[in-house]
């Protein structure tokens, strides 16, 4: 079955310690990109990466890295996380090209999503 | 950066009306998407329209764009209570061998059964 997969799915953690959010695809995209859900400000983009080792800043990258060493994985790494970023985290994929009926291209395949407390 | 915004915020209706929902955005696009979530789920992709579309249709859904305007709506007709969820638009830019799709606040939609 084609699908994103997030883990961990919810997680408390306490604010400095390190955590990574795993991100993995099996439809070979190339686009792959995080994003933060939270009350009154919808989706906003964290990071995305375009291919493997080509990744670029979203609207709110501070406090987040990321990596694109293969093309199925994009961890999001908090390497000192703060209360500002209890969220609920959404990693996505999709193809890139010129969107058509057929190839299903830059439509977002999305996980089921990681729900962060840091305390 | 890209913002979109959708009206109204939330949406009550009874079951059998059509729901209209209507995005605004500010810089140019390549596409313009819509996607439903159900409470806390991940989003699902419903239709895509590129930029140089005006109408697009998928079974009971209808989606308009009008580039001059910098403005699309998402119609459903016939709703259901199955309906009910959260609906946000989303704005394809690319540019420079980069591409971005950047939501909006999303509305939430309620169908009474």
């Amino acid at each position: 079955e084609a699908q994103v997969t997030q883990n961990p799915r919810y997680l408390i953690t306490v604010t400095g310690k390190k955590l990574t959010v795993t991100c993995s695809q099996n439809m070979n995209h190339e686009y792959m990109s995080w994003y933060r859900q939270d009350p009154g400000l919808g989706l906003r983009q964290i990071y995305y990466s375009m291919n493997v080792e080509v990744t670029d800043k979203g609207d709110v990258p501070e406090g987040y890295k990321v990596s694109r060493k293969e093309k199925r994985n994009f961890p999001l790494i908090l390497e000192s996380p703060s209360p500002n970023q209890t969220s609920l985290y959404f990693c996505a994929s999709s193809s890139w090209g010129t969107p058509n009926l057929f190839s299903g291209a830059n439509v977002l395949t999305f996980g089921a999503g990681s729900r962060l407390t840091v305390l | 950066s890209q913002q979109g915004e959708e009206d109204p915020q939330a949406l009550s209706i009874q079951e059998g009306e059509n729901a209209t929902m209507n995005c605004s955005y500010k810089t140019s696009i390549n596409n313009l998407q819509w996607y439903r979530q159900n409470s806390g789920r991940g989003l699902v992709h419903l239709i895509l329209i590129r930029s140089n579309e005006r109408e697009k249709h998928s079974g009971r859904l209808r989606v308009t764009l009008d580039t001059s305007k910098k403005s699309s709506s998402l119609l459903i007709t016939a709703s259901r209570a199955a309906d009910t969820a959260s609906y946000f638009c989303a704005m394809g830019s690319s540019g420079a061998g980069s591409y971005q799709l950047t939501f909006g606040k999303g509305t939430k939609l309620s169908v009474i059964p």
